[in-house]
């Protein structure tokens, strides 16, 4: 098993520019999240997932748009990328019957 | 609203000395409470996590955290580190299917071991 998967590993965007960022899971689990990283803030939730078809905001979804077609997929979109997104994004998943997550090794995101 | 704080930024400590990182948390219902581990440039993984029974959780590593209900608290604990300990640690929290299945994570602590 790969587990998650995430590309690319490293990316800098100009502001205005749109870009997709591919997280990949192999564990056949139904949720999946995205998380962004900011020095001493902890992981904030941008938008999760408890199946296909079904996406649901979290803390901080402004500015991005997810989808989930596959249980396998969630792809995370920026569409009008703008300096305070510059960060680094994690995909995470986790089974139905445990609420412990595994996580993606990251994307490091700038914006200039 | 459930949150999480993690009452030290940094902790510095030298090598083979005991580590204490403390976390509190805020629920009004029942929750589970998770550890987990940052080493740098990788994504997190999960130390320990406690969702029932005995409120000492053992984990990877040598690490072990104490669910105290009353005093709202999921410290963890090591009685000797090592250098490979350096890390970044984040406590956790999730109210389940009350919480609509999300994870609110501490801002974490950087723990540095010295030599």
């Amino acid at each position: 098993n790969a587990g998650v998967t995430q590309t690319p590993k490293f990316r800098i965007l100009k502001i205005g520019q749109s870009m997709t960022l591919q997280c990949t899971q192999d564990m056949n689990h139904n949720y999946m999240y995205w998380y962004r990283q900011d020095p001493g803030m902890g992981l904030k939730l941008i938008y999760y997932s408890v199946g296909a078809g079904i996406t649901d905001k979290g803390e901080v979804p402004n500015g991005y748009n997810v989808s989930r077609s596959t249980t396998e997929d969630f792809p995370l979109r920026l569409e009008l990328a703008a300096p305070s997104q510059t960060s680094v994004y994690f995909c995470a998943s986790r089974p139905q019957d445990t609420y412990e997550q595994y996580f993606g090794p990251g994307t490091r995101l700038t914006v200039t | 609203a459930q949150s999480v704080t993690q009452l030290d930024s940094q902790v510095p400590v030298f090598e083979e000395a005991p580590v204490e990182l403390r976390c509190n948390y805020s629920s009004s219902v029942s929750v589970y409470l998770f550890w987990y581990v940052q080493y740098p440039n990788q994504g997190l993984q999960l130390l320990l996590k406690y969702l029932s029974g005995s409120t000492l959780v053992k984990g990877i590593n040598g690490f072990e955290a104490e669910f105290n209900k009353s005093q709202t608290s999921f410290h963890l604990r090591k009685p000797s580190v090592h250098i490979s300990d350096t890390a970044e640690y984040f406590c956790a929290v999730s109210e389940g299917p009350t919480g609509g299945f999300k994870t609110i994570f501490g801002a974490g602590t950087r723990l540095f071991v010295k030599a």
